[in-house]
């Protein structure tokens, strides 16, 4: 069965700084891998979706990479706002719509 | 507005007392999926379903039931509630995209407690 990490849990950064988050896999065989944003009380927002035969993807001042081989994924975000601040999570699509998802990565960007 | 609707958004109720949430799409998505999120356990998929008629059990699908006769809802029902039910759950729906992957659009989640 398909487990997905998070490292870390929590992270907390100054404002305008460039931070990575990751995400770890168990099985390789993945139909995509997708990061999401929650912000507390709210649903989750797609972030970025990477095809399982893509390297990366791009949007704005975030960038997603995918290793499929190696089973990671990394959210790469620039020039930290404090309006970043949310938990961050990512899923992987196992097939037939089945996601798994990781426990998250909670961020605060300090002003 | 795309959006995926769920009700209540919160509730507490007791052991055994039958209830539903209720979820809606309005994107004409044909597939749709239950969520749970517990702190440590991230979320988990309940149930699932592509297309009206068409459901069926995700990772964690004891103590609940859904069903799909219109293609824009996709209820919730538990029938007998106990207190290891209380979560946070999230209805999605999704479609298949140009690039062959399914894109999720999330609800913004029910809190339930059970005492």
């Amino acid at each position: 069965k398909q487990e997905v990490t998070q490292i870390p849990a929590a992270l907390s950064v100054p404002e305008g700084e460039n931070l990575v988050l990751n995400c770890s896999f168990t099985d390789s065989a993945i139909y995509n891998l997708q990061w999401f944003r929650q912000d507390p009380g709210k649903g989750l927002t797609s972030l970025l979706l990477i095809q399982s035969s893509q390297r990366e993807q791009t949007s704005g001042r975030l960038n997603a990479s995918l290793d499929k081989s190696s089973g990671r994924s990394t959210l790469y975000i620039a020039a930290s706002q404090p309006g970043d601040s949310a938990t961050y999570l990512c899923a992987v699509d196992a097939g037939a719509n089945n996601l798994f998802f990781g426990t998250g990565t909670r961020l605060t960007v300090i002003p | 507005e795309a959006q995926v609707t769920q009700n209540p958004r919160y509730l507490i109720t007791v052991t055994g007392k039958k209830l539903t949430v209720t979820c809606s799409q309005n994107m004409n998505h044909e597939y749709m999926s239950w969520y749970r999120q517990d702190p440590g356990l991230g979320l988990r998929q309940i149930y699932y379903s592509m297309n009206v008629e068409v459901t069926d059990k995700g990772d964690v699908p004891e103590g609940y039931k859904v069903s799909r006769k219109e293609k824009r809802n996709f209820p919730l029902i538990l029938e007998s509630p106990s207190p290891n039910q209380t979560s946070l759950y999230f209805c999605a729906s999704s479609y298949l995209s140009s690039g062959g992957s399914y894109e999720q659009y999330f609800g913004p989640g029910t809190r339930l407690t059970v005492t």
